[in-house]
């Protein structure tokens, strides 16, 4: 089973408030990321996190706050975000960091919309 | 730096047509390749990998051959399905057994229809 659940499929928010997206994955992965993906485009590394400590972050303004509370989790804080801010975001793992030469595995993503 | 390179898209083909998407890329070391697919409203997929000068990576009657003389990893498929038609990315990275630069980089992506 090489499944990444997300949650929620899709989220409206305002620009003042305060929501955060889940995501899961019980396939015993090490390292978990992040991405952001505008229409037509490729995805956007956000963050890496690996054996739940964050290892990459790309100069992501500070209301996106990530978080991994443990192994199998990854959340994703918002706060007053911009409408610029609605993407599709992806949450992916893999066993450990891409550049020791492993897969990643993606989730379907929450759609967010920032009005 | 590292960079993917596919061919322009969209692509549009009949029901049971040959397809082959391009795919080049920009490496300083020896990178693992991929194939991932998007279907509308949906995450990405990994559709095939190949790790090694050679490799033939192959999934769901996809197939693509790591080619280092060339730089390519081009995707074929012998005879595409309505249900093939979605977006897809050619990606790589580096393996450095580092931890420091854990990162996929993704080509601009080409969308396929496929008309029955």
């Amino acid at each position: 089973d090489t499944e990444v659940t997300q949650t929620p499929k899709h989220l409206v928010m305002g620009m003042t408030n305060k929501k955060s997206l889940k995501c899961e994955q019980h396939m015993g992965h090490r390292a978990m990321y992040w991405y952001k993906q505008k229409a037509k485009k490729p995805p956007e590394l956000m963050f890496v996190y690996s054996y739940e400590k964050l290892s990459i972050n790309e100069s992501v303004p500070s209301r996106f706050s990530p978080e991994c509370p443990n192994s199998s989790l990854l959340n994703l804080h918002l706060h007053a975000l911009q409408p610029e801010d609605s993407a599709l975001y992806l949450c992916a793992s893999s066993q450990d960091l891409v550049d020791r030469g492993y897969e990643q595995y993606f989730g379907p993503g929450t759609r967010l919309t920032v009005t | 730096g590292n960079s993917v390179t596919q061919m322009e898209g969209p692509v549009t083909l009949s029901e049971e047509a040959f397809l082959t998407i391009n795919c080049t890329y920009t490496a300083t070391g020896y990178p693992s390749l991929f194939w991932y697919v998007q279907y509308p409203g949906e995450g990405l997929q990994l559709l095939l990998k190949a790790t090694k000068a050679d490799d033939k990576g192959s999934n769901k009657g996809f197939e693509a051959t790591y080619r280092k003389e060339t730089t390519s990893f081009h995707l074929e498929k012998g005879s595409v399905q309505v249900s093939d038609s979605a977006v897809y990315f050619c990606a790589l990275s580096e393996v450095f057994y580092t931890g420091a630069n854990s990162k996929l980089t993704f080509g601009k992506g080409i969308t396929l229809s496929v008309r029955p």
